[in-house]
């Protein structure tokens, strides 16, 4: 298996513009997860579904932002509009179990200027 | 929210020498996860160790618990410059149903 796949590594985009990043999961892993990574406030769980259905959204920060996972093998995070406050490392990890060993993603780097 | 901190903040030792690196976390849990993020990439899962065990060995790599002091350590021994990364522990609440990553501390093993 090629690990957790995220797409695109490197997203530059203009305050007000819609961006989606994209994943897929090790294959036969039922629980997906998306986290955001800042100096400030560390390494943040955004949303996390199991068997393709959001468990909890807690994590997301406001209405710009949209997560779906329309099969097991690829899910989206959309944020629209962007802000530059929205400008981090995002993540995407997958796992067996909620609490067992994650497997990330190398990381989607949003700059939104 | 945070539930484990990690201590130090920042690390820096000679290669060769043994790094220790401490996290505490502030309710019950079922297990403990420390995983290892290299510059520029995603984190990688190191071990894990259930909240009934006290100790856990991976090569290099040792983890202690006590969860009477809400504490974990991590060893990593004879350190090599490769070991160079941050290190974060991960801890699940009971009854949350969700992995919670601290604040990390980054390890610089000096050639």
């Amino acid at each position: 298996d090629a690990g957790v796949i995220q797409s695109p590594r490197h997203e530059v985009t203009e305050m007000g513009q819609e961006v989606t990043l994209r994943c897929k999961p090790i294959s036969g892993h039922d629980y997906l997860f998306w986290y955001r990574q800042t100096m400030m406030r560390g390494l943040e769980l955004l949303i996390y579904f199991n068997n393709n259905v959001p468990i909890d959204d807690s994590g997301m920060p406001e209405d710009r932002f949209s997560a779906k996972m329309p099969n097991a093998s690829f899910s989206t995070l959309k944020i629209q509009p962007s802000e530059p406050r929205d400008s981090a490392v995002y993540f995407c990890a997958s796992s067996f179990a909620v609490n067992y060993g994650y497997t990330f993603g190398s990381g989607t780097r949003l700059t939104v200027v | 929210s945070q539930q484990g901190e990690e201590d130090p903040q920042a690390l820096s030792i000679q290669e060769g020498e043994n790094a220790t690196m401490n996290c505490s976390y502030k309710t019950s849990i079922n297990n403990l996860q420390w995983y290892r993020q290299n510059s520029g990439r995603g984190l990688v899962h190191l071990i894990l160790i259930r909240s009934n065990e006290r100790e856990k060995h991976s090569g290099r790599l040792r983890v202690t618990l006590d969860t009477s002091k809400k504490s974990s350590s991590l060893l990593i021994t004879a350190s090599r410059a490769a070991d160079t990364a941050s290190y974060f522990c991960a801890t699940d609440e009971r009854g949350a149903q969700k992995l919670v990553f601290g604040q990390g501390t980054r390890l610089t093993i000096n050639p």
